[in-house]
Order: structure tokens, then C-alpha cells, then sequence
């Protein structure tokens, strides 16, 4: 089955604690982006790579690293969490940018 | 002023209607439009993808964007309380891999 994995799905830390959120895909998709999901702001793009070893900042990657060394996977790095990183976070594939984007089921990241 | 604007709902509709729902943008270089549903506690899900103007028709949704008015709407005919999600419209530019998504309008369709 064609799909996104994130892990973990639900993670609850604390302020400074470096964490690492996993995505990989199965689709051998040259394309991932990460997103975070907010009330009242909908999905903004964190980071995307165009393939292994190529990433760029999309609109909020401040206090976030990403890494592609392998083409099915695109962990998320948050070397020391804040309280503002608590959030929903979604990854994201595709075979070409513009193409259809499929989903991860999604991280709830609280920092306390 | 964001670069794209969603009217957030709730927006409640009786089974059977049809649906309309819009985004408008500030940014004329957005080439690529996109619809997502997204149900609760699960990642959005590729509606439709429509590239500059025109209509595009799939079973009973259909895309529209307006350019000049930059203006995108997705209409959804013989809504079915199964269509009770967030839907979120997204738009790129042509050569970017940046993705600008609206913040979603909630709807429900009461059977």
C-alpha cells in the first residue's frame, strides 16, 4: 500500500529537549515537505526537499532542521523545542512538485 | 493581508445541496490550484488540481478558478453527510516548490 509514515503520532516533551520526528514514504517520490498545522493559520510549509541531499526553507523553518539522505525519508529536527513549536505536523510526498501531494496521518507535538 | 484568503465556516448545509466553497489570493504569480479534504485526526487529501483558469469537473466536484479575479472556488453537487470535513484550497507558483494553503473551511452536511 502506497503511503506516508510519520512517527511518532502523539509526543509530549519539554522545553530545550531535542526531538526528532520521523516521515518516510514507500512511493520512491523525489519530493517531501514538511508542514505544521495551526487553528485560525491552516498548513504552513516548514521545509521541502527536491530530492536527496537538496532541501530549502519554505515559510516558517525557523527553530527546525531537516536532513535527506536517503529518498524515502525526511525526518524533522527540532534541536531545542519551545512552547510555540506546539503544533499539529504533517508530511508530505510527491513524484513532482505540483503533483499530487499525499500525506502523512499526522504528529501532535506539545512542548511544555 | 495573508496571500490567501478562506472563510474559515462552519458551514452547514442540508443533504443534497449544493456546496460552494472559495478562496481568494493576493499573489498573480500562482499558477497550480489545489483542493484538499481533510477529515478530523487525519492528513488532507488531494480533491483537485486545476492549472491557470477554467473548470475542471470530477464526479460531483468541480474546480474553478478566475484569474483575473483571483478568485478559486470548489462547488460540491448532492453533498453527502460524508462529505462533512475541512477543506482546504492550496496554490503554487510556476518553478517553486513553495505550497501557500488557505486556512480551511469546516462544513457539514446534515442528513
Amino acid at each position: 500500500e502506497a503511503q506516508v509514515t510519520q512517527n511518532p503520532r502523539y509526543l509530549i516533551t519539554v522545553t530545550g529537549k531535542k526531538l526528532t520526528v520521523t516521515c518516510s514514504q514507500n512511493m520512491n517520490h523525489e519530493y517531501m515537505s514538511w508542514y505544521r498545522q495551526d487553528p485560525g493559520l491552516g498548513l504552513r510549509q516548514i521545509y521541502y526537499s527536491m530530492n536527496v541531499e537538496v532541501t530549502d526553507k519554505g515559510d516558517v523553518p525557523e527553530g527546525y532542521k531537516v536532513s535527506r539522505k536517503e529518498k524515502r525519508n525526511f525526518p524533522l529536527i527540532l534541536e531545542s523545542p519551545s512552547p510555540n513549536q506546539t503544533s499539529l505536523y504533517f508530511c508530505a510526498s510527491s513524484g513532482l512538485a505540483g503533483d499530487e501531494q499525499y500525506f502523512g496521518p499526522g504528529t501532535r507535538l506539545t512542548v511544555t | 493581508q495573508k496571500e490567501v484568503e478562506q472563510d474559515p465556516g462552519p458551514l452547514s448545509v442540508p443533504e443534497g445541496a449544493i456546496v460552494s466553497l472559495n478562496c481568494t489570493y493576493s499573489n498573480s504569480a500562482f499558477q497550480y490550484f489545489m483542493w484538499y479534504r481533510q477529515y478530523s485526526r487525519k492528513g488532507p487529501e488531494l480533491l483537485m488540481y486545476t492549472y491557470s483558469s477554467g473548470n475542471k469537473e470530477d464526479g460531483r466536484f468541480t474546480a474553478q478558478v478566475d484569474k483575473s479575479s483571483k478568485y478559486i472556488s470548489l462547488f460540491i453537487r448532492d453533498s453527502q453527510p460524508s462529505d462533512s470535513a475541512t477543506y482546504l484550497c492550496a496554490m503554487k507558483g510556476s518553478g517553486t516548490y513553495k505550497y501557500i494553503f488557505g486556512t480551511g473551511t469546516r462544513l457539514k452536511v446534515l442528513a
